[in-house]
């Protein structure tokens, strides 16, 4: 998984309470992005960054916050977690050049009950 | 609206056959095309990426065709094996930079190899 890695991968919740989940990154790419993935709709952003303390909103940003302090370090914050944001959520990394070929971690199923 | 339709939603083959995927999209302005295989309970793996003037592009058994002009793609698997077993997703990227976040993503076709 290029050096990806999410926390928690799995966690169930209760509808009300503050999320995090974690993604950590060894291979120093400038860009990582939050994604989630559910039955039936494919890979949809959530929240992408473009540097330490550099982010912008995705597709789908209403009710998640991120942050990015470090490099290697990408917070996805869900305030107060509801049913809908049962998902699977997976992050990502690209470079800075050539392609932009996006690497996508091994995904944290989170369900709020 | 951009948009990547991928079909069939599924598919059913025996071990060492071979099948196709189809990808069809409405993306302007076009960067690149890739696919990806994603394992249940994994993230997606890229297995190829085009640009808008590659026809073709081979990992493997596996090889990806491109025709810019009708806006379609496909994926060719050669001799399936169990281990191909996977959802496989058609992303076209935008022509804003593919670090900005411009990918379209189709739903993916799940694939299941027989023995």
């Amino acid at each position: 998984d290029a050096g990806i890695t999410q926390s928690p991968r799995h966690k169930v919740t209760e509808t009300g309470t503050p999320v995090t989940l974690r993604c950590h990154q060894t291979e120093n790419h400038r860009y990582m992005y939050w994604y989630r993935q559910d039955p039936g709709h494919g890979l949809r952003l959530i929240h992408y960054s473009y540097g330490v303390k550099d982010t912008d909103k995705g597709e789908v940003s209403d009710g998640y916050s991120v942050s990015r302090s470090k490099t290697e370090d990408f917070l996805l914050t869900l305030e107060s977690a509801t049913s809908s944001q049962t998902s699977v959520y997976f992050c990502a990394i690209s470079e800075e050049s050539g392609t932009y070929e996006q690497y996508f971690g091994p995904g944290t199923r989170l369900t709020v009950t | 609206k951009n948009q990547v339709e991928q079909s069939p939603q599924s598919l059913i083959i025996l071990e060492g056959k071979n099948c196709t995927l189809q990808c069809n999209y409405t993306v302007s302005p076009f960067s690149n095309l890739r696919w990806y295989k994603q394992d249940t309970g994994r993230g997606p793996v890229s297995l190829t990426i085009m640009t808008f003037s590659e026809n073709t592009k081979s990992n493997g058994r596996y090889t990806a065709t491109l025709d810019a002009d009708t806006k379609q793609s496909s994926l060719h698997i050669t001799a399936s094996q169990l281990s191909d077993s996977a959802s496989y997703i058609c992303v076209v990227i935008l022509n804003y930079g593919g670090s900005q976040g411009n990918l379209i993503f189709g739903k993916g076709t799940k694939l299941s190899v027989k023995p």
